[in-house]
């Protein structure tokens, strides 16, 4: 099984409709959780830090779920600039380093 | 502030020849990571590095790749006797403690003909 693993996609969204997916991890002890925006070859970039009590950005929703160790990332009302990769990130077992997932494409379409 | 530094940003090389790609990362950050990225991939661990700490080499490839960090600050991912597999984004990211959030370098483009 992998450390963290992230549906592929593409989730082909509407524009003005919500979308959710999830990432699932193995580390029950994992501490730090982040949710990062990658643009075709463009370096990922931070979209938000995801907290035990769930946290929102804007339009955007994080989600902590420990029990079924799994994060969450939900989008309303979508955007045509919203079309991109979304990762997720949590630290491993092994040396505390981040682990990414392979991460979860998004096109939002008119 | 100035962010994570990465040069070249694209290197073309012919097979067989050795490169040195640089990373400068966020002053005062004490971890630093390098990724590799293929066109249409995900990001592949190559190794990271925590303070003084030996660094998690797990990730990389071949006994052809090997990275430094001096001093804490600079780092240097080596490629030797490049083939064109290692043909590649190569990523920097750092942060300022070990699990808190990362930040990317721009990236080096590797060509290898």
């Amino acid at each position: 099984r992998k450390e963290v693993e992230q549906d592929p996609g593409p989730f082909n969204v509407p524009e003005g409709a919500t979308v959710a997916f999830n990432c699932t991890y193995s580390n029950s002890a994992s501490q730090s959780f982040f949710w990062y925006r990658q643009d075709c070859r463009k370096e990922p970039k931070l979209l938000m830090s995801v907290y035990s009590s769930g946290n929102e950005d804007g339009r955007f929703t994080a989600q902590l779920n420990r029990a079924s160790q799994y994060i969450s990332l939900l989008i309303r009302d979508s955007k045509l600039s919203d079309s991109a990769t979304y990762l997720c990130v949590v630290n491993s077992r092994a040396g505390n380093k981040l682990t990414f997932g392979g991460g979860t494409r998004v096109l939002v379409k008119p | 502030g100035a962010g994570v530094s990465q040069s070249p940003s694209n290197k073309v090389t012919e097979k067989g020849k050795d490169v040195e790609l640089r990373c400068d990362p966020i002053s005062g950050h004490t971890a630093l990571y390098w990724y590799r990225q293929s066109l249409g991939q995900g990001l592949e661990f190559l190794i990271y590095f925590q303070g003084n700490s030996a660094p998690d080499k797990s990730g990389l490839p071949s006994d052809r790749f090997s990275a430094e960090r001096t001093g804490g600050s600079v780092s240097t991912l080596t490629i030797q006797r490049t083939q064109q597999e290692d043909s590649a984004v190569y990523l920097c990211a750092s942060s300022l403690f070990w699990r808190e959030k990362l930040f990317f370098g721009s990236g080096t483009q590797l060509s290898v003909l």
